[in-house]
């Protein structure tokens, strides 16, 4: 059974541009957060997407999108990127309502760079 | 702001003695708290929490502690082993509401044990 993967493994872009990351949850699994680390911190909670809908957001501006597909895997996307938004992009997938909080798997991560 | 705090960026311990990992929050509203290792290239992995309605949970050689009055929780590993050497990231969340789901990370401590 595979975890929880994302795609791409590591990206550079230039400031200003567009990004689409992805994620496949575990199987079985149909809520999938996202969570921005970076560098020396702990993750950051994005948001958490359930039945193709965002249900939670944390602190992080309009230029942070996302979208859930019927399959549960998900995307991130972020516009008019900025340096500050080079980190490791994490995606936890779980069943949530039904088997709790700790139960959240992650994925190894996306690493962007903006240059 | 920053609701959960590790103080400790780093703890050095010699195998088969007894880590001591830090952790403090300030929102009274987290009840459910959570310890997760990390590896280089690879996401977060759950190691072991508490609900707020405990103040101690053991699994093997691991042990956390929540002081609810102190607003603080520890993770003790006795004893270290070398393969214990990671990134320790302590988080917090809700088990009900609006936030149910969403974790709140500490910053990380980063343990060694050497042989």
């Amino acid at each position: 059974d595979a975890g929880v993967t994302q795609s791409p493994t590591h990206l550079i872009k230039t400031r200003g541009q567009q990004v689409t990351l992805r994620c496949s949850p575990k199987s079985g699994h149909d809520t999938v957060s996202w969570y921005q680390q970076a560098l020396g911190q702990g993750p950051q909670f994005i948001f958490q997407y359930y039945e193709e809908e965002e249900r939670q957001r944390g602190n992080f501006p309009d230029r942070f999108s996302g979208h859930q597909f019927p399959n549960y895997s998900s995307e991130l996307n972020v516009n008019a990127l900025l340096l500050g938004d080079s980190a490791l992009y994490l995606c936890a997938s779980s069943f949530l309502r039904v088997a709790g909080v700790k139960t959240q798997y992650f994925g190894p991560g996306t690493r962007l760079l903006v240059l | 702001d920053q609701q959960v705090k590790q103080n400790s960026p780093s703890l050095s311990v010699q195998e088969g003695r007894i880590s001591i990992l830090n952790c403090d929050y300030t929102n009274s509203m987290f009840d459910y708290f959570l310890w997760y290792k990390k590896y280089p290239a690879e996401g977060p992995t759950f190691l072991i929490s508490i609900s707020s309605i405990k103040d101690k949970n053991e699994d093997g050689r691991f042990t956390v502690f929540l002081n609810k009055s102190a607003k603080h929780l520890s993770l003790h590993i006795v004893p270290s082993q070398p393969g214990d050497s990671a990134v320790y990231f302590c988080a917090a969340s809700r088990r009900s509401g609006t936030s149910y789901g969403k974790l709140t990370f500490g910053q990380g401590t980063i343990l060694t044990v050497h042989p």
